[in-house]
């Protein structure tokens, strides 16, 4: 059954450093999407794309953050100088388009990001 | 702007019984959608059961099902013969459908159910 991937499962980085978080979505899904969820709190989306372009962003998804899809597999999201706050497991989810307007987004499996 | 509310916390039950969770929401869009998460230990979400707001008839999937009740704005989530592997966060989330996909879910706090043998 296809899958959304992510890689690193677990980053370690110091405060100031850029890091990217990789995921690579289900093939014919056309939506992508960053969540993230600080330990023990609820999941609260960061950002969501379509067609190249970011279609939806929250308040949380400010100047520090970008997001990239620089082949026809991988979607990328770019943290540019971490913070403490930024620590946190981020998921990635991609959802098919469809005329309907229900479409599931399947999640990966997080990327633990730690920020010393 | 779109809320959702989960009310308890944490829950304990005893193998093979059934479970209710609740979920209520606040929106002002007309086309939504309703989700429930299951989030075990692991960490990894995983989809349960949908709901579209315009959708006549509960959703159902396995021995998960949704009681949706439009005026009250609930969508609890009702898990039947519940199995020592059901232990794990539940989320309850929603997502204004009339944007054709892009939007991103809105989470509730969750329930951790634990089950016990």
């Amino acid at each position: 059954e296809p899958e959304v991937t992510q890689t690193p499962s677990h980053q370690v980085t110091q405060m100031g450093q850029e890091v990217i978080l990789r995921c690579v979505p289900i093939s014919n899904h056309l939506y992508f999407y960053w969540y993230r969820q600080i330990l023990g709190q609820k999941v609260e989306f960061l950002v969501s794309f379509y067609n190249n372009e970011i279609s939806e962003k929250s308040e949380i998804f400010d100047d520090q953050f970008s997001v990239e899809r620089p082949d026809g597999s991988n979607f990328t999201l770019k943290i540019r100088s971490t913070k403490l706050e930024d620590s946190a497991m981020y998921f990635c989810a991609s959802s098919e388009y469809s005329v309907v307007s229900y479409n599931e987004q399947f999640f990966g499996p997080g990327t633990r990001l730690t920020v010393l | 702007a779109q809320k959702i509310t989960q009310t308890q916390p944490g829950m304990f039950v005893q193998e093979k019984e059934a479970v209710t969770l609740d979920c209520t929401y606040d929106t002002s869009d007309q086309s939504y959608g309703l989700f429930w998460y299951k989030q075990p230990s692991s960490g990894e979400m995983i989809f349960l059961i949908y709901q579209g707001s315009y959708d006549e008839q509960n959703a159902t999937e396995g021995r998960y099902s949704l009681n949706f009740q439009k005026a009250r704005k609930s969508a609890n989530l009702v898990i039947s013969a519940s199995q020592l592997g059901d232990s794990a966060m539940y989320f309850c989330a929603m997502r204004d459908n009339s944007g054709g996909g892009a939007d991103g879910l809105t989470f509730g706090k969750g329930t951790h159910l634990i089950i016990q043998p």
